[in-house]
């Protein structure tokens, strides 16, 4: 089957706009995670989510940054007025399962440059 | 806080030869796993091999293994016979049992291969 996608591959944003970055998950799979990787650096961890329920939001950076997931399936990554320390690639995985050794499947990434 | 520290920015190795990718942790946890990651150009993150801290004895994947020393908090991944296509980030993350799956990774190495 197919795996994790994201869209757009590549965003360019004015300081200041909304951004909306979709990730679909490998059908079936319950976990779903978004990571932020700055340029040279390792992901980080934003948040999670088992089904539709956003069990752990500890990373996102401020309140300008939201996540859904309302169905359960699809996610969505919204950053509100974007700054120019948000450029990164906003990488998303998801597991069939929370926790254990279930593996994280990733997509290639959404790169956000705000200008 | 756990902390997961790579060492090495940038690694080479010649063609079929071995590499060693050296990481540390630290944690006060006893219940955990370890991931090595790669990631090529393409950005799409590939698990290369896990390691369950409860299990003493090191995973191998094929060219891939690992040397996992609990009390040292230490976990190095050694490639074997390496190949042009092993060139790319390489990051080592770690993951709480009862976290619900989140990754905490690693600053990343990068290995070059000559041919």
């Amino acid at each position: 089957g197919a795996g994790v996608s994201q869209s757009p591959r590549y965003k360019v944003a004015k300081r200041g706009q909304d951004v909306a970055l979709r990730c679909d998950p490998i059908s079936g799979h319950v976990s779903l995670f978004w990571y932020q990787q700055a340029l040279g650096q390792g992901p980080e961890f934003l948040t999670y989510f088992q089904n539709e329920a956003q069990l752990d939001k500890s990373g996102l950076p401020s309140d300008r940054f939201f996540a859904e997931r309302p169905e359960g399936s699809v996610s969505t990554l919204k950053i509100q007025r974007t700054q120019q320390e948000d450029s990164a690639v906003y990488l998303c995985a998801s597991s069939r399962r929370q926790g254990k050794a279930y593996e994280q499947y990733f997509g290639p990434g959404t790169r956000l440059t705000v200008t | 806080a756990q902390t997961v520290t790579q060492s090495q920015p940038e690694m080479s190795v010649q063609e079929a030869e071995t590499v060693t990718l050296s990481c540390t942790y630290d944690t006060s946890e006893s219940d955990y796993y370890l991931f090595w990651y790669k990631q090529p150009p393409s950005r799409q993150m590939i698990l290369v091999i896990r390691q369950e801290a409860y299990k003493q004895q090191n995973a191998t994947e094929n060219r891939f293994s690992v040397n996992f020393q609990k009390a040292a908090k230490s976990f190095s991944l050694k490639i074997s016979d390496s190949q042009l296509g092993d060139a790319a980030m390489y990051f080592c993350a770690y993951r709480r049992d009862n976290q619900g799956g989140k990754l905490i990774f690693g600053q990343g190495t990068e290995l070059s291969v000559k041919p």
